[in-house]
């Protein structure tokens, strides 16, 4: 089944304690990108990546880290999590570039205390 | 400044009404639009997009948009509501200009609730 999957889905931490948000699509996808959801925001952008090795900042990039070594996967990295982390966060993947169908992952809720 | 701007945050409809959502957006050229839908406790989903051509374009469940460049607009049309499309819409615009080349840009959602 095509899809892209996320670990985990929910997760508890506290403030500082590094994590990783792990991104897999099975669909041979070139682009892959991040989102954080919070209510009467909408979904904005962390980091995208056009094919492996590139990634760019989306509009919220700080105190986000990615690395894109494989082309089926996207990494989410916190360093240093703080509180205004606490989020929902998706992962996405399309063929090509941002214009395709945009294929997103189940949601991982963060919470930071 | 440059946005996405979906008006309503929350609408009701009964089921079987129409249904239309706004979405309005401000850059300098007309970017490439998208609605996606978002079920509760689900990712989201692509109902349709729009990047040249006929300004009113068919999607997924029944849903179509109209795209009015004197408005910059793209608004999102249903003719008859189910109790099913009850879900949080997104309009998403990605600029086709400048060095903006992997930004896709979400505004900030429309809640639909259906009533009986």
């Amino acid at each position: 089944e095509a899809q892209v999957t996320q670990n985990p889905r929910y997760l508890i931490t506290v403030t500082g304690k590094k994590l990783t948000v792990t991104c897999s699509q099975n669909m041979n996808h070139e682009y892959m990108s991040w989102y954080r959801q919070d209510p009467g925001l909408g979904l904005r952008q962390i980091y995208y990546s056009m094919n492996v090795e590139v990634t760019d900042k989306g509009d919220v990039p700080e105190g986000y880290k990615v690395s894109r070594k494989e082309k089926r996967n996207f990494p989410l990295i916190l360093e240093s999590p703080s509180p205004n982390q606490t989020s929902l966060y998706f992962c996405a993947s399309s063929l090509w570039e941002r214009t395709d169908t945009q294929y997103f992952g189940p949601g991982t809720r963060l919470t930071v205390l | 400044a440059q946005s996405v701007t979906q008006p309503d945050i929350h609408i009701t409809v009964s089921e079987g009404a129409s249904l239309e959502l706004r979405c309005n957006y401000s850059y300098g050229a007309t970017p490439y639009l998208f609605w996606y839908v978002q079920s509760p406790g689900q990712g989201l989903q692509l109902l349709l997009k729009y990047f040249s051509g006929d300004t009113l374009v068919q999607g997924i469940k029944g849903f179509e948009a109209e795209f009015k460049r004197s408005q910059s607009s793209f608004n999102l049309r249903k003719p008859s509501v189910h109790w099913s499309d009850a879900a949080e819409y997104f309009c998403a615009v990605a600029l086709n200009y400048g060095g903006s080349q992997g930004n896709l840009i979400f505004g900030k959602g429309t809640k639909l609730s259906v009533k009986p």
